[in-house]
């Protein structure tokens, strides 16, 4: 079993439209949690972490179940510049950052 | 903006040669990480230092990489020989460890894209 898994997508939604991607992790441990964001042929960039109370950037909403072992990213209206993939990446131990295959989303007019 | 620079941006080089890949972290980072990006696998951890000293490079084929960091301000990734299956974008990043990853998180660089023919 992967130490993150996530389901690759594609998620294909109307602009305004509100989605939502679900992750799954395999350490129990795992400290920290993030949502990171990757287009096209470009390097993933840091979107927000995920605080174990649930945490809001605007139009992304981030949440963890501890119990369940997963973490969710929900974006509302979406917007054209939102298309990408979102990657899910957890700190199982020390410094290291574990990351899931992506969500690739595409937002179309 | 403090940005990670990596070179170089593109390589294609053939089977058998070998293959070098420069990362400057961020000023004052002390852990850098070396990923290698794949359609198939995403973003596999090849190794990572912290404070120059290499901490865990397990994600590594031993017999053909190497990873070192000679100095603060740069990290190096080597593959001798290349072979076709090492065809990926390496990514370095870097950031401040030390008890975890810290809440921002880590900054990549903008990757290097390999391709051995």
């Amino acid at each position: 079993r992967k130490e993150v898994e996530q389901d690759p997508g594609p998620f294909n939604v109307p602009e305004g439209a509100t989605v939502a991607f679900n992750c799954t992790y395999s350490n129990s441990a795992s400290q920290s949690f993030f949502w990171y964001r990757q287009d096209c042929r470009k390097e993933p960039k840091l979107l927000m972490s995920v605080y174990s109370s649930g945490n809001e950037d605007g139009r992304f909403t981030a949440q963890l179940n501890r119990a369940s072992q997963y973490i969710s990213l929900l974006i509302r209206d979406s917007k054209l510049s939102d298309s990408a993939t979102y990657l899910c990446v957890v700190n199982p131990w020390t410094d290291k950052l574990i990351f899931g295959t992506g969500t690739r989303l595409q937002v179309f007019p | 903006d403090a940005r990670v620079t990596q070179t170089p941006r593109d390589k294609v080089t053939e089977m058998g040669q070998e293959v070098t890949m420069r990362c400057q972290p961020i000023l004052g980072h002390n852990t850098v990480f070396w990923y290698r990006q794949t359609m198939m696998q995403g973003l596999e951890l090849l190794a990572y230092f912290r404070n120059r000293a290499p901490l865990d490079d397990s994600g590594m084929p031993k017999d053909r990489f190497s990873a070192e960091m000679p100095d603060a301000t740069l990290a190096t990734l080597k593959i001798q020989p290349s072979e076709p299956r090492d065809s990926a974008v390496y990514f370095c990043a870097s950031g401040l460890g030390g008890s975890g990853a810290p809440a921002y998180g880590y900054t990549f660089g903008s990757g290097t894209r390999l391709t051995v023919v």
